[in-house]
């Protein structure tokens, strides 16, 4: 089983519909990011936590939401779906990135909107 | 701004060697990474450097120049599974993640 699962894996929903897309894990990081990524730009940063009460906008929060549910959960919503969030969104978690320098992803959840 | 630059696409042949550079311009510098992504599949790390020089991990490279603004990824004895993007990411002084767009690379036998 994957450390880090996303689901769904892969939506398609209309304009406007309100999506919710989920990331748990099981490696006991604290940290937990969101990103998105989109055909020729880098991974660009939505939002990201630190800890359970601890909640962060990164590069481009605007017309998302989070939820850091426990030390384990942290869901990315939509509240209002628009075209030009089609995108691969990913979940990653570290142990604190000045430390490892590590990210773990998840697999990657894959949203259409029409 | 901060800027990210690595060359979009490279072709490479199987059992060559290639290199794949990263330059960037940020605000501060806390180290730089290199990870792999397949088509479809989440990035997974490579490497980390922070100070300059070479660090060596099996076939793999990658090499940093601060002064420079510079790094690049080496990769040997090229193999299949080898094709894939790889993404070149700094730290910057907030300890925010910069990442570049990307480098897909073909491996051909």
């Amino acid at each position: 089983d994957a450390d880090v699962t996303q689901t769904p894996r892969n939506r398609i929903t209309k304009t406007g519909k309100r999506i919710m897309l989920e990331c748990s894990q099981t490696k006991g990081h604290d940290r937990m990011y969101w990103y998105r990524q989109d055909p020729g730009l880098g991974l660009r940063l939505i939002y990201y936590s630190f800890d359970v009460k601890d909640i962060n906008k990164g590069e481009i929060s605007d017309g998302y939401s989070v939820s850091r549910q426990a030390q384990a959960k942290f869901s990315l919503s939509l509240e209002s779906a628009i075209p030009n969030q089609t995108a691969l969104y990913f979940c990653a978690t570290s142990d604190g990135v000045r430390d490892t320098g590590e990210l773990f992803f998840g697999e990657g959840s894959r949203l259409t909107v029409l | 701004g901060q800027n990210i630059d690595q060359p979009t696409e490279m072709t490479a042949t199987e059992g060559a060697i290639v290199q794949i550079n990263c330059t960037y311009q940020t605000s501060g510098f806390n180290g730089l990474f290199w990870y792999q992504q397949h088509a479809g599949e989440a990035p997974t790390f490579l490497s980390y450097n922070v100070l300059d020089g070479l660090e060596e991990k099996g076939r793999f490279s990658s090499f940093l120049s601060r002064s420079k603004g510079y790094s690049y990824l080496l990769l040997k004895e090229l193999q299949m599974k080898d094709s894939a993007s790889y993404l070149c990411a700094v730290l910057d002084s907030n300890y925010q993640l910069i990442w570049g767009a990307g480098t897909k690379l073909i491996i051909k036998p």
